[in-house]
């Protein structure tokens, strides 16, 4: 059984340019996260996707986009990158279908803004 | 709106203390309690999670605790080895399988 991956694990941008991150599920689940970890802070939750429908948002600007595909690996896309942006990416899968309810985490994408 | 906070922010003891985290939440009506470890520019470790039904699960050397009438759970660790240095992390979910509103976490130390 592999565990959730993402990639890349360290990115600079600057100011006003796109990202895009990734995030490969843990085999079999049908859920992923997304939360955003500044420096000091805890996870602050961003969207989640189930199967291939977001399926809740947190208190994020739409400049913060998403995708899941049918092999449940899923994207986090962000627009017009602001300093702020600057935190630890994290995805989590789980398979609350099946009463899995406990969420794996990813290593987390780092991304720098200047 | 729910919120989460941990106590203390930050703790140091000698290898081989018992210690206490403490994690409170605002609003009791909770689907569960999960407990994180969080190494120095990692991601999550899942430690624990206890259902709203329960009120204490136990695995190795942690036993967390909850108390949803008052708002609170406890992560007790014993015998502390200084591998278990790292930042707790307390999260609720609100409903079964949603969003995990994370308190801003416990820093531990453990010297040799």
């Amino acid at each position: 059984e592999t565990g959730v991956t993402q990639s890349p694990t360290h990115l600079i941008k600057t100011r006003g340019q796109q990202v895009t991150l990734r995030c490969s599920s843990q085999s079999g689940h049908n859920t992923v996260s997304w939360y955003q970890q500044a420096l000091g802070q805890g996870p602050q939750f961003i969207f989640q996707y189930y199967r291939e429908e977001e399926n809740g948002r947190g208190n994020f600007p739409p400049r913060f986009s998403g995708l899941q595909f049918p092999n449940y690996s899923s994207e986090l896309n962000v627009n017009a990158l602001e300093l702020d942006d600057s935190a630890l990416y994290l995805c989590a899968s789980s398979q609350p279908s099946s009463g899995g309810e406990t969420q794996y985490f990813g290593p987390g994408t780092r991304l720098l803004v200047l | 709106k729910q919120e989460v906070t941990q106590i203390p922010a930050a703790l140091s003891v000698p290898e081989g203390e018992n210690l206490v985290l403490n994690c409170s939440f605002t609003d009791s009506a909770i689907y569960n309690l999960q407990w994180f470890r969080q190494d120095p520019g990692k991601g999550l470790t899942s430690l624990l999670l206890i259902q709203s039904s329960q009120r204490e699960q136990t695995s190795g050397r942690l036993n967390a605790s909850l108390d949803k009438s008052s708002g609170r759970s406890t992560l007790y660790i014993a015998a502390s080895q200084p591998g278990d240095s790292a930042t707790y992390l307390c999260a609720v979910a609100n409903q079964a399988g949603t969003a995990l509103i994370f308190g801003k976490g416990t820093t531990l130390s453990v010297s040799s």
